[in-house]
């Protein structure tokens, strides 16, 4: 069965320091692979997806088949990075994600 | 260009009674998805709907129903409802021929007393 685990609840950096937010997935084929961030009282948003291989707000995510992560990566945390983020797998094109636990991102300043 | 949109954005329901969701989906999209949410959890996958059908399910039981109307919105019926139902449900749109690239709606937070 599909699985992503975000190993992380809670994150804390100083603001300035690099980030990394872990993500594992257990998938036997070739999944796609999602970070959703959630702001205080905001929606649940797209920041990256690994098919587009793109930076937003400085994050980037590569796919390590290998490992089967997808981890997430600052390398300069700033205050406003402060959000939860999501791991999500998508398989076969269906429309249908599993997400991860989420971790709690906290950027100090 | 209207987002995903919700309603209602908070109730609350006393057990064993029943509620209805809202959704209208992204301009464009077709296919909607509804999530549950529960507190310090990640979303988990409750059904979706293309062409007015269910198309996929999670591992949610039956009390779980929904419906899609010719214009792509969608309702979540959740009946009989047990305390453990209260979550934020979400609302997930995408675009014509699929894809996994779906986007949420601000969600309904549903508590069950």
């Amino acid at each position: 069965a599909q699985r992503v685990t975000q190993p992380e609840k809670l994150l804390s950096v100083f603001k300035g320091a690099p980030v990394e937010l872990k993500c594992n997935y257990s998938y036997s084929g070739s999944p796609e692979l999602f970070w959703y961030v959630q702001y205080s009282r905001q929606r649940l948003q797209l920041l990256l997806r690994h098919i587009s291989r793109e930076s937003i707000k400085g994050f980037t995510a590569d796919l390590n088949k290998g490992e089967t992560s997808f981890h997430l990566k600052k390398p300069f945390a700033q205050e406003e990075d402060s959000a939860m983020y999501y791991c999500a797998s998508g398989a076969g094109n269906t429309g249908k994600l599993i997400f991860g636990q989420g971790t709690t991102l906290q950027v100090k300043p | 260009d209207a987002g995903v949109t919700q309603s209602p954005t908070h109730l609350i329901k006393t057990r064993g009674q029943q509620v209805t969701l809202r959704c209208s989906p992204k301009s464009g999209h077709d296919t909607v998805s509804w999530y549950q949410q529960a507190l310090g959890q990640g979303p988990q996958f409750i059904f979706q709907y293309y062409e007015e059908e269910e198309r996929q399910r999670g591992n949610f039981p039956d009390r779980f129903s929904g419906h899609q109307f010719p214009n792509y919105s969608s309702e979540l019926n959740v009946n009989a409802l047990l305390l453990g139902d209260s979550a934020l449900y979400l609302c997930a749109s995408s675009l014509p021929a699929g894809g996994n690239t779906i986007y949420f709606g601000e969600g309904s937070w549903l508590t069950v007393v």
